[in-house]
């Protein structure tokens, strides 16, 4: 199973907002408003930033907003912080599966 | 809500572990579970999927036949069997709550250490 493509890196100044973007297929994100986004600090857990392409939990900051058009997921991150800075990870629901697809993940840089 | 792993170590290639995921400040049985890991420096890698009754459980490719996922939910535990080791299996591993509505990991534990390596 091919993992979701995401760019390896981005970055942004403080204030800033930037965007990262999760391509699938027909089979995953094209199909489903089941698009997830996680957020890995360095040598900590991931935790879940969004879901169902736009949700925010309980407690995740209103910066943080998702949106999908076709095959293509984003993540937009607004007025850039330093504690911004992290790794992060987009999943989606793919037909038939148990499991979540895993995007490589993209590593944000607060300049 | 919290989740707690444990059981990770350094074991020699073709060796074994188990792995174990305490649950706790929620009603464990009614969840799905996911084992989720990532070796040094790289992204997050699903490992595998069982439904809150034990019933349905998926592995991924990479793992399928050496590892078994299990649970006991009137200990509000979860479990990954890892038989036949190998230094591509070294990495944390992560326990992670499922939501079926969602198809989301909306809780994940801290994590815990797995090194093969002779």
């Amino acid at each position: 199973q091919s993992a979701l493509t995401q760019p390896a890196s981005v970055s942004g100044s403080p204030g800033q907002s930037i965007t990262i973007s999760c391509t699938g297929t027909t089979n995953d994100v094209g199909s489903y408003d089941l698009v997830s986004w996680y957020q890995q600090q360095p040598g900590k857990a991931p935790r879940l930033l969004i879901y169902e392409v736009s949700e925010r939990p309980a407690g995740v900051s209103h910066r943080f907003s998702g949106s999908k058009s076709a095959n293509t997921a984003s993540l937009t991150i607004s007025g850039l912080q330093s504690d911004d800075e992290a790794h992060y990870y987009c999943t989606s629901y793919t037909t038939g599966k148990n499991f979540v697809l895993f995007g490589g993940g993209t590593r944000l840089t607060v300049l | 809500v919290q989740l707690v792993e444990s059981g990770g170590d350094l074991v020699k290639p073709g060796g074994s572990l188990r792995l174990s995921c305490t649950a706790s400040g929620f009603l464990f049985e009614t969840y799905s579970m996911n084992w989720v890991r990532q070796a040094p420096g790289k992204g997050l890698e699903w490992v595998s999927f069982i439904t809150g009754s034990g019933g349905s459980v998926d592995i991924a490719d990479p793992v399928k036949g050496r590892f078994t996922v299990s649970r006991d939910n009137a200990k509000n535990s979860l479990f990954l069997q890892m038989n036949t080791l190998t230094v591509d299996d070294t990495a944390i591993y992560y326990c992670a709550r499922f939501d079926v509505e969602t198809v989301a990991l909306d809780i994940w534990g801290q994590g815990t250490m797995v090194t093969v390596s002779s």
